[in-house]
């Protein structure tokens, strides 16, 4: 298994702003999945991404896989506040094993 | 349909205890996932269960163990508690296990407090 390293750690921005974080990983992956998390509470699926996709879209979330460079973005426009929560990705190699990093929490002002 | 329903939401125990958690599935999904999640090592796997039996473990010692129910249901037992077991469980459940890349569908979590 891999883990994804989320950055930045942390990403404050004003609401109608764009947010954008960046997941890295080491080896080669099948999918990748972001996730986001509201404090201290379950994760919420968001997308897949299959390692032959390189962008996709959902509503106002866009997501790109590099598999070059080996990471992914996750940008999510015209942010609310109630976007304001961690956001997770979850690389998936050979075992399909999805392996979390510690994600950037994203705090958005009204 | 219901979501994933993890019990009980909020446990305290104190070391050397044991602890039970449980978690009950989406309706018709075959595979359970356990995940803890520390605000020092993040969000670790556990291990998975699909039909009953366990598929993948992560680097947990043998205090951390798991088992699955015909109906899909699954416990997850940490027995000799330990303070750095505190934790936020998660439980996540997919129709296929994830071996099919098959989206996990999470539940609130069990936050475990060890005194």
């Amino acid at each position: 298994s891999q883990q994804g390293e989320e950055d930045p750690q942390a990403l404050s921005i004003q609401e109608g702003e764009n947010a954008t974080m960046n997941c890295s990983y080491k080896t080669s992956i099948n999918n990748l999945q972001w996730y986001r998390q509201n404090s201290g509470r379950g994760l919420v699926h968001l997308i897949l991404i299959r390692s032959n996709e390189r962008e996709k879209h959902s509503g106002r979330l866009r997501v790109t896989l590099d598999t070059s460079k080996k990471s992914s973005s996750l940008l999510i426009t015209a942010s609310r506040a109630a976007d304001t929560a961690s956001y997770f990705c979850a690389p998936s190699g050979g075992s399909y094993i999805p392996t979390f990093g510690r994600g950037t929490s994203l705090i958005v002002h009204p | 349909k219901a979501g994933v329903t993890q019990t009980p939401r909020y446990l305290i125990k104190t070391r050397g205890q044991q602890v039970t958690l449980s978690c009950s599935p989406i309706s018709g999904h075959r595979s359970v996932s356990w995940y803890q999640q520390t605000p020092g090592q993040g969000l670790q796997f556990l291990f998975e269960y699909f039909s009953e039996t366990q598929r993948n473990k992560g680097n947990f010692p043998g205090r951390f163990s798991g088992r699955q129910f015909s109906n899909s249901r699954s416990e997850m037992n940490v027995s000799t508690l330990e303070l750095g077991d505190s934790a936020l469980y998660l439980c996540a459940s997919s129709l296929f296990p994830t071996i099919g890349t098959d989206t996990q569908y999470f539940g609130p979590g069990t936050r475990l407090t060890v005194l």
